[in-house]
């Protein structure tokens, strides 16, 4: 049973414009969430995260945005630049252990120039 | 750089046989996680150790898998009698801290490919 579901397995973006990445998840226990980059080869870098105690969480051109009672966040990436091209992971946990998140699939974001 | 380092990067082993993967963490830190990621799959918590001690080894299958991390060394994952079904990306995590909202800094992972 997937509890954490990113069901767009790719996205396209034109450079300058606005990218939405969408994330839903089951487990209404979830109480920190996180989005995760990853490059080809590379290991995932942690990009930026919520409290489920928020609604919004901003860092530069990276905003999250947590709706709880839909059990839906979504990352924003305005202005999208090339170099965001990657695969983005959401990720959830609960109860403070931070190591033991549950992930989605991820989605293929591409930038194009 | 003193990232999580991974070794090796690729793996590939026949039915049956054992692979071992290492992990040295981040300077510094003294927490260790391993996770696999399936084709076409989330990454998956497998375990989190410290040094000489196992503190949660939940998501590991009950047969076959087993890891450390010993005093001196590198954290170990041991895989016997591979299968092909075990064919997957593990990547380990460290952190300074083990508890609270502390981020993983994750390695580029280990390809295990079984022949």
């Amino acid at each position: 049973d997937q509890q954490v579901k990113q069901n767009s397995p790719s996205l396209s973006v034109q450079e300058g414009r606005i990218s939405i990445l969408n994330c839903d998840y089951t487990n209404s226990m979830f109480d920190y969430f996180l989005w995760y980059k990853k490059y080809p080869a590379e290991g995932p870098t942690f990009l930026i995260s919520i409290s489920s105690i928020k609604d919004k969480n901003e860092d530069g051109r990276f905003t999250v945005f947590l709706n709880k009672s839909a059990k839906h966040l979504s990352l924003h990436i305005v202005p999208s630049q090339p170099g965001d091209s990657a695969v983005y992971f959401c990720a959830a946990t609960h109860g403070g252990s931070n190591y033991k998140l549950t992930f989605g699939k991820g989605t293929l974001l591409t930038v194009n120039p | 750089n003193a990232g999580v380092m991974q070794n090796p990067r690729h793996l590939v082993r026949r039915r049956g046989q054992e692979a071992r993967l290492r992990c040295s963490p981040m300077k510094g830190h003294s927490h260790v996680y391993w996770y696999r990621q399936l084709p076409e799959e989330g990454l998956k918590f497998m375990v989190y150790l410290q040094k000489e001690n196992i503190i949660d080894e939940s998501g590991m299958p009950k047969e076959r898998f087993s890891a450390e991390f010993p005093k001196e060394g590198p954290s170990i994952l041991r895989i016997q009698q591979v299968v092909r079904g075990d064919s997957a990306a593990y990547f380990c995590a460290s952190s300074q801290q083990g508890a609270g909202n502390e981020k993983l800094f994750f390695g580029s992972g280990t390809q295990l490919s079984v022949l």
